[in-house]
């Protein structure tokens, strides 16, 4: 079965502390593996795609990798503007934009 | 610049009763979709549709009705609404061709059954 485990689910940061969140998938036919931030009470907004082990996509203080099993979102010197949730998904070869997601991490930057 | 709107953003419902949550899109996408939203869960995919008169089952798709008359609008019917449905529904769309991953989403409708 194909699955998308996102960790940790929450996350609290001083401003300034750098770290990253996980993603690990075990599916079929991967396509691409999408990440999305939600801000509360708001629709998910597309972040990054990434296609293949060892790519890499950056904006502004995100930065996204790639690798056979997992991918991770680095967050550099984050801002208490960052404060979301980061949902990973992952998209499966059979169907149209057939898109699995994960339940996400939480993340909280404290000033 | 509208995007994907949807309406209503809340509804109240008792056990039985029948609604139609709305999901318009201005963007001339083909592929739209219904997610709903519960915690612990993520997203999970109710119904889709590649074109007007075109729709088919996602994960999740018991209780729910879905019809596509045309490009701009894909309504999501409740038939007669259980307690278990009660969650936030997403409406999303994004083109076909040379599709990058992006999926628009609207706000949310946050429905609650009594």
């Amino acid at each position: 079965e194909d699955q998308v485990t996102q960790s940790p689910e929450a996350l609290r940061l001083q401003e300034g502390e750098s770290s990253s969140l996980n993603c690990s998938y075990t599916v079929s036919g991967l396509r691409g593996l999408f990440w999305y931030r939600q801000d509360p009470g708001k629709g998910p907004e597309f972040l990054f795609t990434l296609y293949s082990a060892g790519e890499e996509k950056e904006k502004e203080r995100l930065k996204a990798t790639l690798t056979k099993k997992e991918s991770f979102l680095h967050i550099t010197a984050p801002k208490p503007e960052d404060s979301a949730t980061y949902l990973c998904a992952v998209h499966l070869s059979g169907g149209y934009q057939k898109v699995t997601f994960g339940t996400g991490t939480k993340l909280q930057v404290i000033p | 610049n509208a995007g994907v709107t949807q309406t209503p953003k809340f509804q109240v419902l008792k056990t039985g009763q029948s609604m139609t949550l709305q999901c318009a899109q201005d963007m001339n996408h083909e592929y739209m979709s219904w997610y709903r939203q519960d915690p612990g869960m993520g997203l999970r995919l109710i119904h889709y549709s590649v074109g007007a008169g075109i729709t088919d089952q996602g994960e999740v798709p018991n209780g729910y009705n879905v019809s596509r008359s045309t490009t701009e609008d894909f309504p999501l019917r409740l038939l007669s609404a259980a307690p278990s449905q009660t969650s936030v529904y997403f409406c999303a769309s994004s083109p076909l061709a040379g599709w990058t991953g992006e999926l628009f989403f609207g706000e949310g409708s946050r429905l609650t059954v009594l």
